[in-house]
């Protein structure tokens, strides 16, 4: 079945440690997305790539860093930078120049500080 | 740039009801409007979306929404509601030109659906 995988779903973290969340998808999409969700702020987009080797900061990226080798993987760690990490992450992918924009999202990780 | 608002936080309504989940917008260009579910600790599913045509859009699941371009809303309605369809609402529009893939969303609305 094609779609994306987000491990692992819980994710408990010392404070002062760095920790890296996984996103990988078998959906052969160019573009790839890392957002942060808090309680009544919606979505806010942290970082996205559209080509391997690529990527672009979102609206709250300090504190967090990506890589992208491959077409099928996006890692996102989130850094010791990040004053208040505790949130529940989303990775989604879509068609790079889709005309339509279509986001598939993978079903999250909740990461908590301790 | 686009900005999206969702009007409500939270709705509740008793099965059976009916109900609106009202969503504007804000964009000095044409967009496609898109409205996504999330069910507690799960990512988000594409609801239906609003690409041309019909101004009328309906998912699988009985929900149905309109584009009123002159209102710039994209309001979410269904006739009568089950238990199953607590969750939260989000609301995302994408520009259709200078088009970087990007979504922008709304805050959520939680739809609570009580017996």
């Amino acid at each position: 079945d094609g779609g994306i995988t987000q491990s692992p779903k819980y994710l408990f973290r010392k404070e002062g440690q760095n920790v890296t969340l996984s996103c990988e998808q078998n959906l052969n999409h160019d573009a790839m997305y890392w957002y942060r969700q808090d309680p009544g702020q919606g979505l806010r987009l942290i970082y996205y790539s559209q080509i391997v080797n690529d990527f672009q900061k979102g609206d709250i990226a300090e504190g967090y860093s990506v890589s992208r080798e491959k077409k099928e993987s996006f890692p996102l760690t989130v850094t010791s930078a990040q004053k208040n990490p505790t949130a529940f992450y989303l990775c989604a992918s879509n068609l790079a120049g889709g005309p339509y924009n279509e986001q598939f999202f993978g079903p999250g990780t909740r990461l908590t500080v301790l | 740039a686009q900005s999206v608002t969702q009007l409500d936080s939270q709705v509740p309504v008793f099965e059976e009801a009916p109900v609106e989940l009202r969503c504007n917008y804000s964009s000095s260009v044409s967009v496609y409007l898109f409205w996504y579910v999330q069910y507690p600790n799960q990512g988000l599913q594409l609801l239906l979306k609003y690409l041309s045509g019909s101004t009328l859009v309906e998912s699988i699941n009985g929900f149905e929404a309109e584009f009123n371009k002159s209102q710039t809303s994209f309001h979410l309605r269904k006739p009568s509601v089950h238990i199953s369809d607590t969750a939260e609402y989000f609301c995302a529009v994408s520009p259709r030109s200078g088009n970087t893939g990007k979504l922008i969303f709304g805050q959520g609305t939680t739809l609570q659906v009580k017996p």
